[in-house]
């Protein structure tokens, strides 16, 4: 079946430094995407969307970028602080949301 | 805005017994609520949607009658685990959607032990 999926599990990054989340996904007719970010024992955190008509869309410190054409989506996070550190999914939404597996991003001081 | 709570945020239970968890929007109608079951450094898995004034619809492998869902009113959703076992205790993550917006907004997880 299709899926939403992540590339990588794990990230480890020195704080200060800019992040990159990668997401594949296989559904070429999803139309809307969402980062969301998950602290330890806590819900998912709405951080950014994008929409299948756009490419590229900032926010503060993140950036989401869309390829459509290789069914890729990233999150770049600018300047990791050790509060980013946390489990970051990608997820497809079509009435329902599919989620991927997670990345988890770890900020060394 | 649009603020999701749950309660409670962890709950204990003997094995046999019936928990209910409550999921609101605060400050919004939400035609759509879903429920979501993590275990432990897992991702999220959906076990159903709940629309307003309908019954709810399962994923796969789900039991209904083991996980029952009202969705009473555009604020209010609850998800009763029945006759609990251990192999339930899971965190308990619900999300609501605001009518013609793609985005759902997330609860902050309760979670549950079964002993």
């Amino acid at each position: 079946g299709e899926s939403v999926g992540l590339h990588l599990p794990t990230l480890s990054v020195q704080e200060g430094d800019n992040s990159i989340i990668n997401c594949a996904y296989s559904n070429s007719a999803s139309d809307y995407f969402i980062w969301y970010k998950q602290e330890s024992g806590k819900g998912p955190q709405f951080i950014i969307d994008i929409r299948s008509n756009m490419d590229k869309r900032q926010g503060q410190r993140v950036t989401v970028l869309l390829n459509k054409t290789v069914k890729h989506l990233s999150l770049q996070i600018a300047a990791t602080q050790p509060g980013d550190s946390a489990v970051y999914f990608c997820a497809e939404n079509n009435n329902d949301m599919r989620f991927g597996a997670g990345t988890r991003l770890t900020v060394k001081p | 805005g649009a603020v999701v709570s749950q309660h409670p945020s962890w709950v204990i239970c003997k094995s046999g017994t019936s928990v209910k968890i409550e999921c609101r929007s605060l400050d919004f109608q939400a035609t759509t609520m879903f429920w979501y079951r993590q275990f432990p450094k897992q991702s999220l898995m959906l076990m159903a949607t709940s629309n307003e004034g309908s019954k709810a619809t399962y994923e796969q492998g789900v039991e209904k009658d083991k996980f029952l869902i009202n969705h009473a009113s555009l604020t209010l959703s609850t998800l009763t685990v029945t006759s609990a076992h251990p192999e339930d205790s899971s965190f308990y993550i619900c999300s609501a959607q605001i009518q013609g917006v793609g985005t759902q907004y997330f609860g902050p997880g309760t979670r549950l032990l079964v002993l």
